[in-house]
């Protein structure tokens, strides 16, 4: 049980355009979701949290007009990458809570965005 | 502010051996405690979860928990190869819904 899972796994995408990343919990409903970021040999940092049908709770120094997160149902969220930069490029990794053991985090098994 | 430290390794075992990791947290209304496993490219996993002073054993693992002192800590007895990675310790205070994470230990097992 407590399988999360994203897609796509690698996406490699040009400077300016966006990206849609999908977090979907498949055998829980996830109430709330948590959007990571991972930068090489470094600690994951906390983008975002999400509650179904509410606006998303994000990080100081996170951009919300640039990191959109939409939590449109127990077992879907999206991130989305708006005109992306170089620098944007990371391992993105979505996380959910939920179902039986409502305190424990699962994680999906992460996006690489690369940015050229 | 709030914080989660572990020492960061690697910690270097030979194959067999008992592992162990230690955390500390700075918040004493902390009340979730988690272990997680990542290996290199991968997201992480989580190994143990643990809400109460005292241990926990899964199988080759055993979380111990002492609140009094603020300190985590997961031994993984016969370590394998296979346990190489990174240990994450995560820490979740009162009724905040993140976690807040540590920098990670780097374990190695020699084969």
């Amino acid at each position: 049980g407590a399988v999360v899972s994203q897609h796509p796994s690698r996406v490699i995408c040009k400077s300016g355009t966006s990206v849609k990343i999908e977090c979907r919990s498949l055998d829980f409903q996830a109430t709330t979701m948590f959007w990571y970021r991972q930068f090489p040999k470094k600690s994951l940092m906390l983008m975002a949290t999400s509650n179904e049908g509410s606006k998303a709770t994000y990080e100081q120094g996170v951009e919300k007009d640039k990191f959109l997160i939409n939590h449109a149902s127990l077992t879907l969220s999206t991130l989305t990458v708006t005109s992306a930069h170089p620098e944007d490029s990371s391992f993105y990794i979505c996380s959910a809570r939920g179902g039986l053991a409502l305190d424990e985090q699962y994680f999906g098994p992460g996006t690489r965005l690369t940015v050229t | 502010q709030k914080e989660v430290e572990q020492n960061s390794g690697p910690l270097s075992v030979p194959e067999g051996a008992i592992a162990s990791l230690n955390c500390t947290y700075s918040d004493r209304g902390s009340q979730s405690f988690f272990w997680y496993r990542q290996y290199s490219g991968k997201s992480p996993e989580l190994i143990m979860s643990i809400y109460s002073n005292g241990d926990k054993e899964d199988g080759r693992f055993t979380a111990q928990l002492n609140k009094a002192s603020q300190y985590v800590s997961l031994l993984i007895r016969d370590s394998q190869p296979s346990d190489s990675a990174t240990y994450l310790c995560a820490v979740r205070a009162g009724n905040n819904r993140k976690l807040i994470w540590g920098l990670g230990t780097s374990l190695a097992v020699n084969p």
